[in-house]
């Protein structure tokens, strides 16, 4: 089963105007990580926003700010007045793990990413 | 801080060759993952080192090995190169030792870019 799953392949939008791309994630681990990356066509990902699974607040970091539904198990991204320079493929990742004494360490789960195209 | 360099950031090899890339970390950082990227399989976890042992693998061949030196620079190898091993090489690094250093993230390097013909 996918663990992180983004169901918007490709999306266009406005300049200016603000744009959300969905995440959902499957865990049952109670302590995760989610992240969001962004990766131009160069290749190189950058990091954008971390929200952790006890947060009690929405994580916000500039124009980009996270819509978590733990509930729905939800990590949706959204990018305020969108720039030209947004253009580029949109990764949620997450990263499990509660105890040390796990395997998990950093390792990342990715999703299949969106592309976000912003029209002038 | 410097980030993450990788090198070589481009590599064209033949089928059945060997091919070895080395990620220096941001100063600092013991953990270093390697991720593959390809159009088909997306993004996928290699491998993670820290402290110079290999933590966590992810689900790969043996032909993909890494390893990690003292001063946390990593080399990945892949041996006897198929075509589909063509892909995009990201190495990570991280300062994040404790588990309650949740926020922590993984800083990426630009990638090295392996076509095998």
């Amino acid at each position: 089963a996918q663990k992180i799953t983004q169901t918007q392949p490709g999306m266009f939008v406005q300049e200016k105007e603000a744009v959300t791309l969905d995440c959902t994630y499957d865990t049952s681990d109670p302590s995760y990580g989610l992240f969001w990356y962004k990766q131009p066509s160069s290749g190189e990902m950058i990091f954008l926003i971390y929200q952790g699974s006890y947060d009690q607040q929405n994580a916000t970091e500039g124009r980009y700010s996270l819509n978590f539904q733990k509930a729905r198990k939800s990590a949706n991204l959204v990018i305020s007045a969108s720039q030209l320079g947004d253009s580029a493929m949109y990764f949620c990742a997450m990263r499990e793990g509660s105890a040390w004494s796990k395997a998990a360490g950093n390792k990342l789960t990715f999703g299949g990413g969106t592309r976000v195209l912003v029209k002038p | 801080k410097a980030g993450v360099t990788q090198t070589p950031r481009y590599l064209i090899k033949t089928r059945g060759q060997q091919v070895t890339l080395s990620c220096s970390p941001i100063s600092g950082h013991r953990s270093v993952s390697w991720y593959q990227q390809t159009p088909g399989q997306g993004l996928q976890f290699l491998f993670e080192y820290f402290s110079e042992t290999q933590r966590n693998k992810g689900n790969f061949p043996g032909r993909f090995s890494g390893r990690q030196f003292s001063n946390s620079r990593s080399e990945m190898n892949v041996s006897t190169l198929e075509l589909g091993d063509s892909a995009l090489y990201l190495c990570a690094s991280s300062s994040r030792v404790r588990h309650e250093d949740a926020q922590e993230t993984q800083y990426f390097g630009p990638g090295t870019r392996l076509l095998v013909l």
